[in-house]
């Protein structure tokens, strides 16, 4: 079957860098995403990976292992704004996304 | 703003009402989505459209049906909906469903079912 898996809620200070990790298993692979999604508001996309390695977008990086099924996004110099649900999701061969549940980040001053 | 905006942002229905959301999407592109967003739950792909015809519907319940009259906008009629509809419904679209496209999604609908 596909699957996501994600922390359910990380925990991270003001100014400190945190990382959120992915893990997936699909049918095929076409890229894999990250959206944010604040309370209340639709989910805005963040970054799209389909080769190995980082790619870095100002204060958010997002990383793509294909050999080991893995991302991470990394968010430095953490913001009181930054307090929000990280989307992890994978495309299939189909080119269907596969979404995991999500990562609520709380940013604590 | 995504450019995808969504009415009404907020629904309370009787299970005996009927209702519909609506989406509309300002950035010319041709494929539309509905998803159910639960509480911890992934989000839950339900309808695409795709140059306004129907090419996904993962199994949902005959009490959502989709409307989807031009590529710019789409409906979600409910009719007899259960308590355990209640969840946020979001709209989102994409250029079209050739190879990996980004979704752009709206802010959603907040469902409450009594």
């Amino acid at each position: 079957g596909q699957n996501i898996d994600q922390p359910t809620e990380m925990t991270a200070t003001e100014g400190a860098i945190v990382q959120i990790n992915c893990t997936y298993q699909t049918s095929g692979f076409n890229g894999l995403f990250w959206y944010q999604q604040h309370a209340g508001e639709a989910p805005t996309f963040l970054s799209y990976n389909v080769l190995d390695g980082l790619e870095e977008k100002g204060r958010f990086s997002s990383f793509l292992s294909r050999s080991k099924g893995y991302s991470y996004l990394l968010l430095k110099e953490l913001q009181m704004k930054d307090s929000a649900s990280y989307l992890c999701a994978a495309m299939d061969s189909n080119y269907q996304l596969i979404w995991g549940a999500g990562t609520k980040l709380i940013i604590k001053p | 703003e995504t450019g995808v905006t969504q009415t009404p942002r907020h629904l309370v229905m009787g299970m005996t009402n009927k209702k519909s959301l609506k989406c509309e999407q300002h950035l010319g592109h041709n494929a539309m989505y509905w998803y159910k967003q639960s509480a911890k739950k992934p989000l839950e792909l339900m309808f695409v459209y795709n140059f306004k015809e129907q090419t996904e519907n993962n199994s949902v319940p005959s009490r959502f049906s989709p409307e989807c009259p031009n590529s710019s906008h789409l409906f979600l009629h409910l009719h007899t909906l259960q308590p355990e509809d209640s969840a946020l419904y979001l709209c989102a679209s994409s250029q079209d469903l050739e190879g990996a496209k980004t979704q752009y999604f709206g802010p959603g609908t907040r469902l409450l079912v009594l």
